[in-house]
């Protein structure tokens, strides 16, 4: 059973560039069979999607996000990461990582990584 | 963006209660519909996906209906480690949206 756990760290300031690395184990990233995905969840409230990405290189990203958002695999070290640019108070969140199917549709996410919490601040 | 909505926002409920929670798509979605369960502090965990699919070792008294724009969770008789916050997704476009949540209180 593949498990995946985000790392970086946990305070950025305003304007800078928040970074996250999710590794996955139990398995490759190298897989054809399944998108890699960050989600964020600001404190007290509901589920966003970030983006994903699939092992071929191609990258989908929420339009409210878009300009800010990168996601790169490192299949190397079995890792997917996150870096969001210009950051502010409004991108402080829980910030997990998951996979989902390669599929017609987005499908749906599973397993998760255990969260990481950002925060935004000087 | 596809909005989804859920009803109630939150609800209490008893140990044994039958417990529906309803999820509306702001425009068909045909069965692209997924359920979560997430407990505080925790990530979300998947129950249900393509809207009636149970999830390899979730408890059979979690069930999933609907197609198109309504949507229903269902949970047959409350368990005292189901008291948690429930989310619906969409997947049937980009980007995949969630709804805001219900949280299941304890009577």
């Amino acid at each position: 059973q593949q498990q995946l756990q985000e790392s970086g760290p946990g305070l950025v300031e305003p304007s800078e560039t928040l970074s996250l690395t999710c590794t996955v184990s139990g398995g490759s990233i190298r897989s054809y069979s399944y998108y890699w995905a960050w989600i964020r969840q600001p404190p007290g409230k509901g589920l966003e999607w970030i983006g994903s990405i699939y092992y071929g290189g191609t990258t989908y990203s929420n339009p409210s996000l878009k300009s800010r958002v990168t996601i790169s695999v490192d299949a190397s070290k079995n890792q997917f990461s996150l870096k969001l640019s210009s950051v502010t108070a409004a991108d402080t969140a829980v910030y997990y990582c998951a996979r989902h199917p390669y599929s017609s549709d987005w499908g749906w996410f599973d397993p998760w990584g255990q969260g990481t919490l950002v925060t935004v601040s000087s | 963006d596809i909005q989804m909505t859920q009803s109630p926002s939150s609800l209490s409920a008893s140990v044994g209660d039958r417990v529906t929670i309803t999820c509306r798509a702001s425009q068909s979605i045909n069965n692209f519909l997924n359920w979560y369960q997430q407990k505080p502090g925790t990530a979300p965990k998947l129950l249900i996906y393509a809207s009636s699919s149970l999830q390899s070792g979730v408890p059979s008294r979690f069930s999933g209906s609907g197609s198109g724009t309504h949507f229903t969770l269902t949970v047959s008789s409350l368990q005292p480690e189901d008291f948690a916050t429930y989310y619906c997704q969409q997947s049937y476009n980009t980007p995949p949206t969630f709804g805001q949540g219900t949280r299941v209180e304890i009577k």
